[in-house]
């Protein structure tokens, strides 16, 4: 069965460095996403990108954070100076279509990012 | 805004237990209410519900919704081990994004 992959599993990085987090989504699926979910906490809505653009972002998605899909298959997440409430697991996702909403979106397995 | 309830919060029961999940959402243009399983680390799909009164099946799994009263039920019939994990319920409203809810944690005891 399709899989969207993700790497790395787990970073380990110093307050104020920059950290790339990277997607392979699903091959036929159009529409890419970012997820976060701190420890104990909900799963929180980053940014969902469509066109080579992003379509939306949340109010968590600040001028830190930025996405790329720098070739035909991978999908990355960077975060430019990080900060210790970056400390969370970070879910890419991939969906076929919006539809406005009526969609299934598969998730990846997950890379966890600990801020020291 | 925008929210998810997910009730109860945690939920621990014997093996061959039913159990029932809850969920309600105040969202903006519903489209959509999805469930997923959440056991290690991906949260994995198991229904999308987009109409009131239509259950869906899989196995001892089942799910319905009521747009009317805004809340779902996700049914587990003779729970095993393997059904432990946190089960999320996520909505879809005007635009792509999901809305979950904080999720319910299953703990099934042999």
């Amino acid at each position: 069965e399709p899989e969207v992959t993700q790497t790395p599993s787990h970073q380990v990085t110093q307050m104020g460095q920059e950290v790339i987090l990277r997607c392979v989504p699903i091959s036929n699926h159009l529409y890419f996403y970012w997820y976060r979910q701190i420890l104990g906490q909900k799963v929180e809505f980053l940014v969902s990108f469509y066109n080579n653009e992003i379509s939306e972002k949340s109010e968590i998605f600040d001028d830190q954070f930025s996405v790329e899909r720098p070739d035909g298959s991978n999908f990355t997440l960077k975060i430019r100076s990080t900060k210790l409430e970056d400390s969370a697991m970070y879910f890419c996702a991939s969906s076929v279509g919006a539809r406005g909403g009526a969609n299934v979106l598969t998730f990846g397995a997950g890379s966890r990012l600990t801020v020291l | 805004e925008d929210k998810v309830v997910q009730s109860p919060l945690s939920l621990v029961v014997h093996e061959g237990d039913t159990v029932t999940l809850n969920c309600s959402y105040e969202v903006t243009n519903f489209r959509s209410l999805l469930w997923y399983k959440q056991e290690k680390k991906a949260p994995t799909f198991l229904f999308m519900l987009t109409s009131s009164g239509i259950e869906k099946k899989s196995g001892r799994l089942s799910s319905i919704l009521d747009k009317k009263e805004l809340f779902s039920i996700l049914n587990i019939t003779a729970t095993q081990t393997g059904d432990s994990a946190i089960y999320l319920c996520a909505v879809g409203g005007a635009t792509n994004k999901l809305i979950f809810g904080t999720g319910t944690l299953l703990a099934v005891q042999p």
